[in-house]
């Protein structure tokens, strides 16, 4: 089946410091890879997606990589800011399908 | 801005009172989902609608109904609240059932 594993939080930064959690998927085919953000008592907001292996998705100053040969779509960003705390999920879809499978998640708290 | 919108943002009921949630998008999107959200957890797929193909999850309850009257419009209907069901409830849409999906602002439901 579809999952994905995702870097356990919390994960708390100062403000300036580098972002990456970890996302690892298994799945038949060559799926497609999101990491969505959710703002306290927010929905889910795209961040980025990636549809093929070696497309970069990047939005905000946040990248992510598809990686076929890890199966893995890793979030970086270079420098964070206090506005984005929130938490990130990693999701696939498989190819021609409607159903997302997340990640359980992964809280950060970025401190001025 | 086209956008999927969810009313109302919070829901009081109380147990076992019937209780109906809103969705509306002006993407003109063919899929309608709908998620429920427990506290740090990811959401979970209850069910959707392709068009007017509704397709229910398998581990959804009984409880949980649906109804697309229109392209633009989807509720979600749950028929005797439990405790358990207290949650946030996620409407997304897609253009179809292998595009990125976008997602409301959410309702939060709290069952007393």
């Amino acid at each position: 089946g579809n999952s994905v594993t995702q870097m356990e939080g919390p994960v708390t930064l100062s403000e300036e410091a580098f972002l990456t959690i970890n996302c690892t998927y298994t799945a038949t085919g060559y799926p497609s890879l999101f990491w969505y953000v959710q703002y306290p008592g927010e929905g889910l907001q795209l961040l980025l997606k990636a549809t093929k292996a070696d497309d970069k998705g990047s939005n905000k100053g946040f990248e992510a990589t598809y990686r076929k040969e890890t199966t893995s779509f890793h979030l970086e960003k270079g420098s964070v800011q206090v506005s984005d705390s929130a938490v990130y999920f990693c999701a696939l879809s498989p190819l021609g399908d409607y159903k997302l499978s997340f990640g359980a998640g992964t809280t950060v708290t970025v401190r001025a | 801005d086209a956008m999927v919108i969810q009313n109302p943002r919070y829901q009081v009921t109380q147990f076992g009172k019937p209780v109906t949630l809103s969705c509306s998008q002006t993407l003109n999107h063919n899929v309608m989902y709908w998620y429920q959200q427990k506290s740090s957890q990811a959401p979970k797929l209850l069910f959707h609608y392709y068009d007017k193909d509704f397709n229910n999850e398998a581990d959804t309850p009984d409880n949980f109904q649906s109804r697309r009257p229109n392209t633009s419009f989807c509720f979600l209907d749950i028929r005797s609240p439990g405790l358990g069901d207290a949650a946030m409830y996620l409407c997304a849409t897609s253009r179809d059932s292998y595009n990125e999906q976008f997602f409301g602002p959410g309702t939060r439901l709290t069952v007393l």
